[in-house]
């Protein structure tokens, strides 16, 4: 079935690195863009960033932007978030989520927790 | 960057009967190729959301018919005919006219 695994996580120091992966299944990797979208804990939902099928386009929130890059590769159906310079309040869970041609966000990985703290 | 605000915040039910909620966008989420990208999605404790209506009023598959959406220009509503027990969770709105996409604070529905 069409899925999206999270991976990654953990729990790093302020100012410290981390990536996360995202395997795709279940359906046309290649086709799609992917969006990382975070939850921190208790709160609500925040976009983080979006990368085209073909990885010809990014887009950040501007919270993240010039320290995380998303990319991916499509034969290896893996989508990667690159998190530098981490700050306490990137504390959250991170879904990997497709998107969809009618620009939905359709499918949502289950989520793999980071804790920032020192 | 378009702030969309959920009213209410919170909103006890009863099994069986209707739930509403709205959500505004700052900015008109102007139509482009005829259609407003608006979503509704739906958090159950513990669990990732789940897409429930895309483009302000398609049920995505799966979705019971009991939810429905509807709106135009910055005022938008998700409703609930009847609410079941399994309805509990947030429930969120969320814009992709433009970037950065952008969430409501979210809804909790819960059963009185």
């Amino acid at each position: 079935q069409v899925q999206l695994v999270e991976s990654g996580g953990g729990v790093v120091q302020p100012g410290r690195s981390l990536r996360l992966s995202c395997a795709a299944s279940g359906f046309t990797f290649s086709s799609h863009g992917i969006h990382w979208v975070r939850q921190a804990p208790g709160k609500g939902l925040e976009w983080v960033a979006v990368i085209w099928y073909d990885g010809s386009n990014k887009y950040y929130a501007d919270s993240v932007k010039g320290r995380f890059t998303i990319s991916r590769d499509n034969p290896k159906n893996t989508l990667w978030l690159q998190m530098n310079s981490l700050r306490v309040e990137d504390t959250a869970v991170y879904y990997c989520v497709r998107w969809a041609d009618n620009r939905a966000m359709d499918v949502w990985g289950q989520g793999t927790t980071v804790t920032v703290s020192s | 960057d378009i702030v969309m605000t959920q009213t209410p915040l919170s909103s006890p039910v009863t099994l069986g009967q209707p739930a509403s909620i709205s959500c505004r966008s700052s900015e008109s989420l102007v139509p482009s190729d005829g259609n407003i990208y608006l979503s509704w999605l739906q958090q159950r404790p513990g669990q990732p959301p789940r897409l429930l209506i895309y483009k302000t009023s398609q049920r995505f598959s799966g979705v019971p018919d009991r939810f429905s959406g509807s709106g135009a220009g910055t005022d938008f509503t998700l409703k609930i005919s009847r609410v079941e027990a399994e309805d509990v969770g947030v429930y969120y709105c969320m814009q992709l006219t433009q970037f950065p996409h952008t969430f409501g604070q979210g809804t909790k529905l819960e059963i009185k």
